[in-house]
């Protein structure tokens, strides 16, 4: 079965950097995009960013651009998200999500979710 | 980036239905999709491509779109369907086509 396993909570000091990671697993990672999408407490979900795992090719939202690097090694089945120069306001659930994308109907859908990683931002 | 505007709240009586909307520019050109999300859970996709249900969820949940407007309905609403709802769709408004959820709506079975 598909799952998507992420990394333990962090919590960092305002200014350092963080890099969550997540597995994939029961279906070919190269097939599918990732995309990573927060969640502040109390908040609503905000897309961040997806990385292709067959090119390596990101995109991510202006918001985050410039803070936000989008990795992943293949030959684990992992990507991940790192974000740097954090703030009290990047305290979040952060998860990874995999896109699935039918080419012949153009539908698309984000189908399985990881646990999330809880990132705590205090000094 | 585009945004997707929903209203914060609504609420229904048991067995009623009710319709939940989110309006963007992005809904004009893009699949909508919508997300269930229940208190310290991962959200779970119960519309993608504006109007179709993945297997597992039940069909007292569709989905319509019109214009820069996309509905979600739960007709005979269980108690069960009180949580949190997202709407979701593309985005075109960066240099690549990214992503962009709406501000969600609380609904409330009364």
């Amino acid at each position: 079965q598909v799952q998507l396993v992420q990394s333990g909570a962090e919590v960092k000091k305002p200014g350092a950097s963080v890099k969550v990671s997540c597995k994939a697993s029961g279906y070919t990672f190269t097939d599918y995009y990732i995309h990573w999408v927060r969640q502040a407490p109390g908040q609503g979900l905000q897309w961040m960013a997806w990385i292709n795992p067959n090119s390596d090719g990101t995109n991510y939202a202006q918001k985050f651009q410039g803070r936000v690097t989008m990795t992943r090694d293949t030959s684990i089945s992992t990507a991940y998200m790192e974000l740097s120069r954090l703030r009290s306001d990047d305290t979040a659930v952060y998860h990874c999500v995999r896109e699935y994308y039918d080419v012949l109907t153009g539908y698309y859908m984000f189908d399985y979710w990881g646990q999330g990683t809880l990132v705590t931002v205090s000094s | 980036s585009s945004e997707l505007a929903q209203d914060p709240a609504v609420s229904v009586a048991l067995g009623q239905t009710v319709r939940i909307t989110c309006q963007g520019d992005s809904l004009r050109n893009y699949y909508t999709s919508w997300f269930q999300q229940k208190p310290g859970r991962a959200p779970v996709l119960v519309i993608y491509g504006s109007n179709n249900r993945p297997s597992g969820i039940p069909d007292r949940f569709s989905g319509s779109s019109s214009g820069d407007t996309a509905s979600l309905t739960i007709t005979g609403a269980q108690a069960e369907d009180e949580a949190d709802y997202y709407c979701n769709s593309r985005d075109s408004s960066g240099n690549r086509l990214g992503n962009v959820f709406g501000t969600g709506t609380k609904v409330t079975v009364l």
